[in-house]
C-alpha cells in the first residue's frame, strides 16, 4: 500500500525556517519524481516545487524561489523541503505527492495527509 | 505556460449526475490533466488522468461511477450517481513550468 506521511509542521515566526520531511513507502520511491504542493486556509492547491527520480531536473514556483530547497534521499525514501525566510503568506498546509514516472511527469497520482505550517509572530 | 479554468461551484441532486469541466487556455488544448478530488478537512485523492483523445486512466480504487472525457480544450469529469460523501472540491492539474492547478469546482450534492 502506497504512503506518504510528511512531518516538521508548526509555528515559526516571520523569518524564520523549517524543514519538512516526507517518509514514502510501498513503492519503488527512487523511480519516481515527487513534488511539493501547499494549501493556504480556505484556498486552492498551489504547486511550490518537484524533483524527478535522480534527481536531475528540479523546478520552483516563482513564489517560494530562493527561498525553498526541495531534496530527496532514496535510500532512506524520503523528501524534503527547506524553508527558509518565511513569511506570513507561506502559512498553509503543505503535501507531498508522487508523480506517475520518473523524470518529466509533473501530474501527482498519490498525495500525503499534509502537514500545517503556521508563519506568525 | 497554460491556465486551467474552472467553474467556482456546481450543484446536483443525490443519485444524479453532474459534469464538472476544467478549461485548458488557448494553445495547449493538448496537454493530459488529472483531476484530485478533496473531500472537507481531508487531503487530495487523485481521481484520473484525462487525455486529449479523450481516454483516461482511473486512479486505484476510484469507483467506475468517476469517468472521464475530453473535447478540443475542454477535460471533463463526470460523476454518476451522485453520493453525500461525492460532495468535495475537484480540482484539474497539469503541466508547464511546472505543474499548475485550477482554482477547483466546489461540488453541492442536493
Amino acid at each position: 500500500e502506497v504512503q506518504l506521511v510528511e512531518s516538521g509542521g508548526g509555528l515559526v515566526q516571520p523569518g524564520g525556517s523549517l524543514r519538512l520531511s516526507c517518509a514514502a513507502s510501498g513503492f519503488t520511491f527512487s523511480s519516481y519524481s515527487m513534488t511539493w504542493v501547499r494549501q493556504a486556509p480556505g484556498k486552492g492547491l498551489e504547486w511550490i516545487s518537484y524533483i524527478s527520480s535522480g534527481p536531475t531536473t528540479i523546478n520552483y514556483a516563482d513564489s517560494v524561489k530562493g527561498r525553498f530547497t526541495i531534496s530527496r534521499d532514496n535510500a532512506k525514501n524520503s523528501l524534503y523541503l527547506q524553508m527558509n525566510s518565511l513569511r506570513a503568506e507561506d502559512t498553509a498546509v503543505y503535501y507531498c505527492a508522487k508523480s506517475d514516472c520518473g523524470a518529466g511527469c509533473f501530474l501527482s497520482d498519490f498525495w500525503g495527509q499534509g502537514a500545517l505550517v503556521t508563519v506568525s509572530s | 505556460q497554460p491556465v486551467l479554468t474552472q467553474s467556482p461551484s456546481a450543484s446536483a441532486s443525490l443519485g444524479a449526475s453532474v459534469k464538472l469541466t476544467c478549461t485548458l487556455s488557448s494553445g495547449h488544448s493538448n496537454h493530459v490533466i488529472a483531476w484530485h478530488q478533496q473531500q472537507p478537512q481531508k487531503g487530495p485523492r487523485f481521481l484520473m488522468k484525462v487525455y486529449s483523445d479523450g481516454g483516461h486512466t482511473m486512479g486505484d480504487g476510484i469507483p467506475d461511477r468517476f469517468s472521464g472525457s475530453s473535447s478540443g480544450a475542454e477535460r471533463y469529469l463526470t460523476i454518476s450517481s451522485l453520493q453525500s460523501d461525492d460532495e468535495a472540491d475537484y480540482y484539474c492539474q497539469t503541466w508547464g513550468t511546472g505543474s499548475l492547478f485550477g482554482g477547483g469546482t466546489k461540488l453541492t450534492v442536493l
